[in-house]
């Protein structure tokens, strides 16, 4: 069964203490790993898709990794409207839908 | 600019009172699909559309039904709404089935 575990649920982070939030996946033939923002009251808003085991992509203090296993996202120096919930994906076997993880909901104070 | 329009986005209704929840997408995206998002349960698929006149079935599709007759509309229907389909609602597109989802702002719903 197509799966998704991320950790830890939450992650309370004074501004510019960097941190790393872990997905890992079990999926036959990964055919794309997602990582998504949700800010309360909003819909998912898309960070970056991963495909194979090394690749990374940065976006601003967000970059991104794979392996076999999981992924991390990693957030260098946070900063208070880094403040979200996090949320992971994988590609269902069939190809029809994102499989979603619970998410990870990041505060960041100032 | 490209965007997921969902109404409404709030309401609140009776056990039994039909409703439809409208999804309209400008992106021209052949795959179209509907989640919800309960607390401790993550987001889980309702219904998606592979193409206009083409639907099935997600995760949890009990007390739902779908339609698509035009590209760019996804309507989600409750029938016969009850109090366990309360709960925030996402309409999402995508240029292809299993890609990189946009989504809607979300539709509350509160079925008393």
């Amino acid at each position: 069964e197509d799966q998704v575990t991320q950790s830890p649920e939450a992650l309370r982070l004074q501004e510019g203490e960097s941190s790393s939030l872990n997905c890992s996946y079990t999926v036959s033939g990964l055919r794309g790993l997602f990582w998504y923002r949700q800010d309360p009251g909003k819909g998912p808003e898309f960070l970056f898709t991963l495909y194979s085991a090394g690749e990374e992509k940065e976006k601003e203090r967000l970059k991104a990794t794979l392996t076999k296993k999981e992924s991390f996202l990693h957030i260098t120096a946070p900063k208070p409207e880094d403040s979200a919930t996090y949320l992971c994906a994988v590609r269902n076997q069939a190809g029809t839908a994102l499989i979603f993880g619970k998410g990870t909901t990041l505060s960041v104070s100032s | 600019e490209a965007q997921v329009t969902q109404n409404p986005r709030y309401l609140i209704t009776v056990t039994g009172k039909k409703l439809t929840v409208t999804c309209s997408q400008n992106m021209n995206h052949e795959y179209m699909s509907w989640y919800r998002q309960d607390p401790g349960l993550g987001l889980r698929q309702i219904y998606y559309s592979m193409n206009v006149e083409v639907t099935d079935k997600g995760d949890v599709p009990e007390g739902y039904k779908v339609s698509r007759k035009e590209k760019r509309n996804f309507p989600l229907i409750l029938e016969s709404p009850s109090p366990n389909q309360t709960s925030l609602y996402f309409c999402a597109s995508s240029s292809v089935a299993g890609g990189e989802l946009f989504f809607g702002e979300g539709s509350r719903l509160t079925v008393l």
